[in-house]
């Protein structure tokens, strides 16, 4: 069964920092795009980073230069390390695979609160 | 960027009716477009890939249509199971964007 599951978020305060993982099992890790998307409560969904097959980043420009998405094909693990953190980037975080350019499956997310 | 609108934001149906959503992209972005669905308190789970192509294990009452800028999902005969908020998302290009979202309550 193909799972994710993510991990690191906690409380922290306006300018600190956070490294979120997902670890990743039931698929062969290196071969798949990966994925970190956010949802504010009660609010949409957010994408925030993607990394390719060979280690290619992408960010909006919202965390660019902010967050800084990596891998660790041998560990088949995904890491979202987000810093100069904001009241406005508390949400909860899912990391998701990239199945040709679709996210399936996403885990079940962890929580981010920025908050002094 | 590209912007993805829904409409409408929020409908109210009963079990048995037929419900389609729209999702309009700023600009042309062929078929890259996914829908997904949102329980409260859960992951959004991919429904639609590619316009129309309804993922594996996913109801045959799911259907996705449309191409360019104009797209919708029509659910045939709306489930209980089916009350919750879908997105739209667009993969034609970087950054990647998700629709405001439609919430489907029950009437």
């Amino acid at each position: 069964e193909v799972q994710l599951v993510e991990s690191g978020g906690g409380l922290v305060q306006p300018g600190g920092s956070l490294r979120l993982s997902c670890a990743a099992s039931g698929f062969t890790f290196s071969s798949y795009d990966m994925h970190w998307v956010r949802q504010a409560t009660g609010k949409g969904l957010e994408w925030v980073s993607a990394i390719g097959t060979a280690g290619d980043t992408y960010y909006p420009g919202s965390v660019k230069g902010r967050f800084t998405i990596s891998r660790e094909n041998a560990k088949n693990s995904l890491y979202l390390q987000m810093n100069s953190l904001r009241a406005g980037d508390t949400a909860v975080y899912y990391c998701a695979r990239g199945v040709g350019r679709w996210f399936d499956p996403w885990g079940q997310g962890t929580l981010v609160t920025v908050s002094s | 960027d590209i912007q993805l609108t829904q409409s409408p934001s929020f409908l109210s149906a009963s079990v048995g009716d037929r419900v389609t959503i729209t999702c309009r992209a700023s600009q042309g972005i062929s078929s890259y477009l996914a829908w997904y669905q949102q329980k409260p308190g859960k992951a959004p789970k991919l429904l639609i890939y590619a316009a129309s192509t309804l993922q594996s294990g996913v109801p045959s009452r799911f259907s996705g249509s449309g191409s360019g800028t104009e797209f919708t999902l029509t659910i045939s005969s709306l489930q209980p199971e089916d009350f919750a908020t879908y997105y739209c998302q667009q993969l034609n290009s970087y950054p990647f964007t998700f629709g405001p979202g439609t919430k489907v309550d029950i009437k």
